[in-house]
């Protein structure tokens, strides 16, 4: 079956630097998607990944390893506001996305 | 700049009743999705539309139906609602077939309780 994978929560202080880790299964590979998702709001997008290897964009960066079927996110210099949900997404060969359930970040001071 | 309305924002249902969630954007995007979300659980795809006059099913469309009559519009029906659809569904819409590079976009969700 196809699955994602990812911890249900994770804690972090404030300035310092987290990575949320991603493994995916997935009937065939056409890339994966981080989305953040605060508290009562929708999902919004920060990354897509379809080769191997790290993609920064400011704070944040999306790396990807197709032959262990693994991502990750890094989020650097952490803001209170970076407190949220976020999604990982497995694109499948049907170009389905497969959705993980999402790692809650706490932020503490 | 809209992008995604969704209404209503909130609505408690008695079980059994009909309930149409609305969704229009104004991005002229293509394709166009309904997703469940619960917690503990990922996002589960209902209902989707490639194009304006189609649509196809997700991952879990029974008890829901949708249509497409023209681009910006995307209606969520449950025909007679139960327990189990109490959930927050947001509707998205991306400017290529799921999954491709485009990105979703979503509404700020509906919250459905039925009792």
């Amino acid at each position: 079956g196809q699955n994602i994978d990812q911890p249900t929560e994770m804690t972090a202080t404030e300035g310092a630097i987290v990575q949320i880790n991603c493994t995916y299964q997935t009937s065939g590979f056409n890339g994966l998607f981080w989305y953040q998702q605060h508290a009562g709001e929708a999902p919004t997008f920060l990354s897509y990944n379809v080769l191997d290897g790290l993609e920064e964009k400011g704070r944040f960066s999306s790396f990807l390893s197709r032959s262990k079927g693994y991502s990750y996110l890094l989020l650097k210099e952490l803001q209170m506001k970076d407190s949220a949900s976020y999604l990982c997404a497995g694109v499948d060969s049907n170009y389905q996305l497969i959705w993980g359930a999402g790692t809650k970040l706490i932020i503490k001071p | 700049i809209a992008g995604i309305t969704q209404a209503p924002t909130s609505q408690i249902l008695a079980a059994g009743r009909r309930m149409t969630l609305r969704c229009t954007q104004d991005m002229r995007h293509n394709a166009m999705y309904w997703y469940r979300q619960d917690l503990g659980l990922g996002l589960r795809l209902i209902h989707y539309s490639n194009t304006a006059g189609t649509t196809g099913k997700g991952e879990v469309p029974d008890g829901y139906s949708v249509s497409r009559a023209n681009t910006d519009d995307f209606p969520l029906t449950l025909a007679s609602a139960v327990p189990s659809q109490t959930s927050v569904y947001f509707c998205a819409s991306s400017d290529s077939n799921q999954g491709a590079t485009g990105e979703l976009f979503f509404g700020e969700g509906s919250r459905l309780t039925v009792l």
